[in-house]
């Protein structure tokens, strides 16, 4: 049962424009939630985290943002730029116990 | 300074055989945990190690197994293999226990069940 869920699997986005990412979560007692980036061939790496008691939260192009009510978290990126490209996963951890991910998003930014 | 580092990143095996994967983690990390990446499930947590103590394990059968030594770095073991298990399979290290620590990924071993 994926607690977390990336339900969109690729998206396509002009060079300069928003990439928008979202997530969905379905365990409330997440309080904390990451975004990785993934490279062909390589391993992911942190992008940027949010906690629950923040509804945003921003570093440079990258803004997360989350939404408890709706448990929906979605990452903004802009403008985007080709190096961008890649897929994006939403991590959720629970206590010491477990770390779930979503399936992942491919980003793709078209020059 | 160096970062998490797998061996071998490529891996070609048959149904039935093991197989043993090697991860060495940051100079310092204590923290080892492991993850199968497929494309229809994403990541998922397979285990984490600290202190050569395995301190959780996500929902895997008993063919997958782990080990820690002293000088941190970790191995995974994968008994029986089966087509299914064809996968990328992920090593992280942290300072300390994966909850209260940010994770640094190595490049992963690409794993072919024939």
């Amino acid at each position: 049962d994926q607690q977390v869920k990336q339900n969109s699997p690729s998206l396509s986005v002009q060079e300069g424009r928003i990439s928008i990412l979202n997530c969905d979560y379905t365990n409330s007692m997440f309080d904390y939630f990451l975004w990785y980036k993934k490279y062909p061939a390589e391993g992911p790496t942190f992008l940027i985290s949010i906690s629950s008691i923040k509804d945003k939260n921003e570093d440079g192009r990258f803004t997360v943002f989350l939404n408890k009510s709706a448990k929906h978290l979605s990452l903004h990126i802009v403008p985007s730029q080709p190096g961008d490209s890649a897929v994006y996963f939403c991590a959720a951890p629970l206590g010491a116990n477990n770390l779930f991910f979503g399936t992942g998003t491919r980003l793709t930014v078209i020059p | 300074k160096a970062g998490v580092t797998q061996t071998p990143r490529y891996l070609i095996k048959t149904r039935g055989q093991q197989v043993t994967l090697s991860c060495s983690p940051i100079s310092g990390h204590r923290s080892v945990s492991w993850y199968q990446q497929t494309p229809g499930q994403g990541l998922q947590f397979l285990f984490e190690y600290f202190s050569e103590t395995q301190r959780n394990k996500g929902n895997f059968p008993g063919r997958f197994s782990g080990r820690q030594f002293s000088n941190s770095r970790s191995e995974m073991n994968v008994s029986t293999l089966e087509l299914g298990d064809s996968a990328l399979y992920l090593c992280a290290s942290s300072l300390g226990l994966l909850a209260d620590n940010e994770q640094f990924f190595g490049p992963g071993t690409r794993l072919t069940v024939l």
